[in-house]
């Protein structure tokens, strides 16, 4: 069965690049589409983007001149980068994995890391 | 982007009896060559991620309790929970996929038990 599990820092002060990994256990990397989503304190959910095995991506218009996902296939591990962030980017952070192209859904999630944006 | 608006913020239902939840969406989401619309229903409990519920608006997940129903097309769709056990107290989002360029979520719903 397949588990996923954020890693990174949880406090990042303003200004700064946020970064996170996903690792994904329990089964391969391949063949899927990943994704990173968040979710403000109290609020709903906000595709930030995803990235497939081969390393193609797509990114939420509000924050693509921010965001970088890459993949790791060697370490079974995806990444998420967001630049110059500010208080607005405090979120829980979820990676999860997505169906298909056509079955973009979020079949698998992470647990979630709560990322604090404050000096 | 494709807006998803839910209603209502929140409800109170008692247990065994039926809540339902509405979703619309800015434009269709029913893609016509394959006649499928691109809605998703997930569940999130406190401190927990949110679960996949539903697809293609009305395919209930695997493990899924027949309770959980989806239904609509188009723009306009339902989840509804025949019967309200006390584990379905949850947010609810919709989701559409129908722009895959652009995933949107709905803004949520919370029930609880009256």
């Amino acid at each position: 069965q397949v588990q996923l599990q954020e890693s990174g820092p949880g406090l990042v002060k303003p200004s700064e690049t946020l970064s996170l990994t996903c690792t994904v256990s329990g089964g391969s990397i391949s063949s899927y589409y990943w994704s990173w989503i968040r979710q403000p304190p109290g609020k709903g959910l906000e595709w930030i983007g995803y990235i497939y095995y081969s390393g193609s991506t797509n990114y939420n218009p509000s924050l693509k001149s921010r965001v970088t996902i890459s993949v790791d296939t060697s370490k079974n591990q995806f990444s998420l980068k967001l630049s110059s962030v500010t208080a607005a980017d405090t979120a829980v952070y979820y990676c999860a994995r997505v169906g298909d192209i056509v079955l973009m859904v979020y079949e698998v999630w992470g647990q979630g890391t709560l990322v604090t944006v404050s000096s | 982007d494709i807006v998803m608006t839910q209603s209502p913020d929140s409800l109170a239902v008692s247990l065994g009896e039926r809540a339902t939840i509405n979703c619309k969406s800015s434009q269709s989401v029913l893609y016509s060559s394959n006649n499928k619309n691109y809605l998703a229903w997930y569940q999130q409990k406190p401190g927990q991620p949110p679960k996949l519920l539903i697809y293609w608006a009305s395919t209930r997940e695997s493990g899924v309790p027949d309770r959980f129903s989806g239904s609509g097309s188009g723009t306009d769709f339902t989840l509804t929970i025949s019967s309200l056990q006390a584990e379905d107290v949850a947010v609810y989002y919709c989701q559409q996929y129908y722009s895959t360029s652009a995933l949107t979520f709905g803004g949520g719903t919370k029930v609880e038990i009256k």
